[in-house]
């Protein structure tokens, strides 16, 4: 089975510009699920959905957002870019909903915002 | 904020040699698991503990699981120069809804040949 791909691997933008970043599951896969990975602040849960249907947010503000489609492919935008958004994004998908499944992460896309 | 805290925060090792990094973490969990990263890569699932279990194993893995003290620990046994890697627990909350997981900070471990 083929793990989980992310595209593109490598971003630069510049500030104020916006990106958009994709995610494709594992395929049976149902559920993904977006990170973020900073050196100051670690991995840091983004964004979960479901079946379409974002089932849980983390602490990030209304520029970063997401959407999920038919086929479980997964996809999310940042709009306006900082300096500090400048990360290592990465998704996970897992076969079931809840918590009790692993999740199996992707290779991450590199942004760099200049 | 981060759930967990993972000790040490940096380990080097001599090939052969255990390696043993624990993580801690505050609120009930449904499991935890355990990931690998080499240099800023995605992560690598290693293994899976499920808030009911003990002691799990895997190869040379061996997590345990201690929910009175909400505390983990990762054994790696006869460690190898591939090894070298940073490894991050990670949490799934009785209070989530839906796949969150919260990540400890990382142990960094150096396997030197």
């Amino acid at each position: 089975k083929a793990g989980v791909t992310q595209t593109p691997r490598y971003l630069i933008k510049t500030r104020g510009q916006q990106v958009t970043l994709s995610c494709s599951p594992i395929s049976g896969h149902r559920s993904v699920s977006w990170y973020q990975q900073t050196p100051g602040q670690g991995l840091q849960f983004l964004f979960e959905y479901f079946s379409e249907t974002q089932r849980n947010k983390g602490n990030f503000p209304g520029r970063f957002s997401g959407r999920q489609f038919s086929n479980s492919r997964s996809e999310m935008n940042v709009s306006t870019l900082e300096l500090g958004d400048s990360a290592l994004y990465l998704c996970a998908s897992s076969f079931r909903a809840g918590g009790y499944n692993e999740q199996f992460f992707g290779p991450g896309t590199r942004l760099t915002v200049l | 904020s981060q759930q967990g805290e993972e000790d040490p925060q940096a380990l080097s090792i001599q090939e052969g040699e255990n390696a043993t990094m624990n993580c801690s973490y505050k609120t009930s969990i449904n499991n935890l698991q355990w990931y690998r990263q080499n240099s800023g890569r995605g992560l690598v699932h290693l293994i899976l503990i499920r808030s009911n279990e003990r002691e799990k194993h895997s190869g040379r893995l061996r997590v345990t699981l201690d929910t009175s003290k909400k505390s983990s620990s990762l054994l790696i046994t006869a460690s190898r120069a591939a090894d070298t890697a940073s490894y991050f627990c990670a949490t799934d909350s009785i209070y989530n809804q839906g796949g969150k997981l919260i990540f400890g900070q990382g142990t960094e471990l150096s396997v030197k040949p």
